[in-house]
């Protein structure tokens, strides 16, 4: 299998449960943020983003919380599935810059 | 959402060598970047491709070893130049039309020897 992700922390959680992957962002600046997920052998895959005037968006099965305050963003994943396992990042960015600034991953270990 | 396509997927090359990774996108884009992901690590920004110009290099990545073209807005090119094993990594485009939307190609894994 790929390398992406040996080395990154892993959240275990049991099929049907909910999962909550974390993110600490660091530019007080940034003004919109997106959430991939890299399956292995793949490209990182947009899931879902969020624009810095909001603190909630949902999609499909998952749910975006940010807050601004602390500079925190989260991923919420409804009845996690087998094939929600991955590595998940949180990327910011700012409109002046329009390249992204990547956080360092989650591992998501889905259980049957 | 815009489609993107790499070339090679994967390669294994001689230290010395150099490699062009290419990036086809199936509609015409605003933005095109390169991304590095060396194992277990998390995405870096190696510069945003400019169409019609040169690109843009963030800070550690210069374009005697990363020299990029944009000939149009579907299509770029990224060298690796006289490569070490340091530079085995998997080697990343991304477009897009907004700033809060790009998508990413598959990547192309390359190891050098």
């Amino acid at each position: 299998g790929e390398s992406v992700g040996l080395h990154l922390p892993t959240l275990s959680v049991q099929e049907g449960d909910n999962s909550i992957i974390n993110c600490a962002y660091s530019n007080s600046a940034s003004d919109y943020f997106i959430w991939y997920k890299q399956e292995s052998g793949k490209g990182p895959q947009f899931i879902i983003d969020i624009r810095s005037n909001m603190d909630k968006r949902q999609g499909q099965r998952v749910t975006v919380l940010l807050n601004k305050t602390v500079k925190h963003l989260s991923l919420q994943i409804a009845a996690t599935q087998p094939g929600d396992s991955a590595v998940y990042f949180c990327a910011e960015g700012y409109t002046g810059r329009r390249a992204l600034t990547f956080g360092s991953g989650t591992r998501l270990q889905v259980q049957p | 959402s815009a489609v993107i396509s790499q070339k090679p997927s994967r390669d294994i090359c001689q230290r010395g060598t150099s490699l062009t990774i290419q990036c086809q996108v199936d509609s015409q884009v605003t933005m095109m970047f390169w991304y590095r992901q060396q194992p277990g690590q998390s995405l870096t920004l190696i510069a945003t491709a400019n169409q019609g110009s040169e690109a843009t290099y963030e800070s550690g990545f210069v374009i005697d070893k990363f020299p990029i073209s944009r000939p149009n807005l579907t299509f770029s090119t990224l060298t690796v130049s006289n490569m070490s094993p340091e530079d085995s990594s998997i080697y990343l485009c991304s477009a897009g039309q907004g700033a809060n939307e790009q998508f990413f190609g598959p990547g192309t894994r390359l190891t050098v020897l």
